[in-house]
């Protein structure tokens, strides 16, 4: 079956960068895109990137300057970098599937990012 | 981008009532890319209804979606205890793909 497994260091402290991993099962990275979204404690979705199947990727364009998204196919893994981390990027970091008509069909568990010194 | 608003915020219904939600986009929306999604207190959000009108796998049938253009909602024919999440609509018509700031529906 599909599944979606993000990890990542859990806890960074201010101005320093991270890099969070989605393992993905059951579909190939190569017909499907991959997208993050995050959520902040008690607060709405926002989404922050997708990778295409074909590797090209669209940002956020408020974000754009301290995100990268990358993905190796071979080992199911997508991977989002994000550096300047501040207090306001603490947050549960999503990994979702794109479906057919541009929803989101299978979330990730989340990985929960706090920023803290 | 195009800014989803969903009304009411927060909203309770008792056992059975019926309940409906509503999002309403900046711009027109094409309906093929309008979602929902719920959410429960420690879970990732769910797929729910796809493409304003569609109930995703497992779904009951006591929810609907409809709507057009700027304006989409969400009904509940009869509300039960475990409807009790909030709703985030979303739309993908036109990049960046943004989400409303949801519906908590409470049990009353």
């Amino acid at each position: 079956q599909v599944q979606l497994k993000e990890s990542g260091p859990g806890l960074v402290a201010p101005s320093q960068s991270l890099s969070i991993t989605c393992t993905v099962s059951g579909f190939s990275l190569t017909s499907y895109g991959v997208h993050w979204v995050r959520q902040p404690p008690g607060k709405g979705l926002e989404w922050l990137v997708v990778i295409w199947s074909d590797g090209s990727t669209t940002y956020n364009s408020a974000l754009k300057s301290r995100l990268s998204i990358s993905k190796d196919n071979s080992k199911s893994q997508v991977f989002l970098k994000m550096n300047s981390l501040q207090t306001d990027d603490t947050a549960m970091y999503y990994c979702a599937r794109q479906g057919d008509l541009y929803y989101f069909d299978y979330w990730g568990q989340g990985t929960t990012l706090t920023v803290s010194s | 981008q195009i800014v989803l608003t969903q009304s009411p915020a927060i909203m309770s219904a008792s056992l059975g009532e019926r309940v409906t939600m509503t999002c309403t986009a900046s711009s027109s929306v094409s309906s093929s890319y309008l979602h929902w999604y719920q959410q429960k207190p420690g879970s990732s959000p769910k797929l729910w209804i796809y493409s304003t009108s569609n109930l995703a796998s497992g779904v009951p049938a006591r929810f609907s979606g409809s709507g057009s253009g700027t304006s989409y909602s969400l009904t509940i024919s009869s509300m039960e205890a475990e409807d009790a999440a909030t709703y985030y609509c979303h739309q993908y018509h036109r990049s960046p793909p943004t989400f409303g700031a949801g519906t908590k529906l409470e049990l009353k």
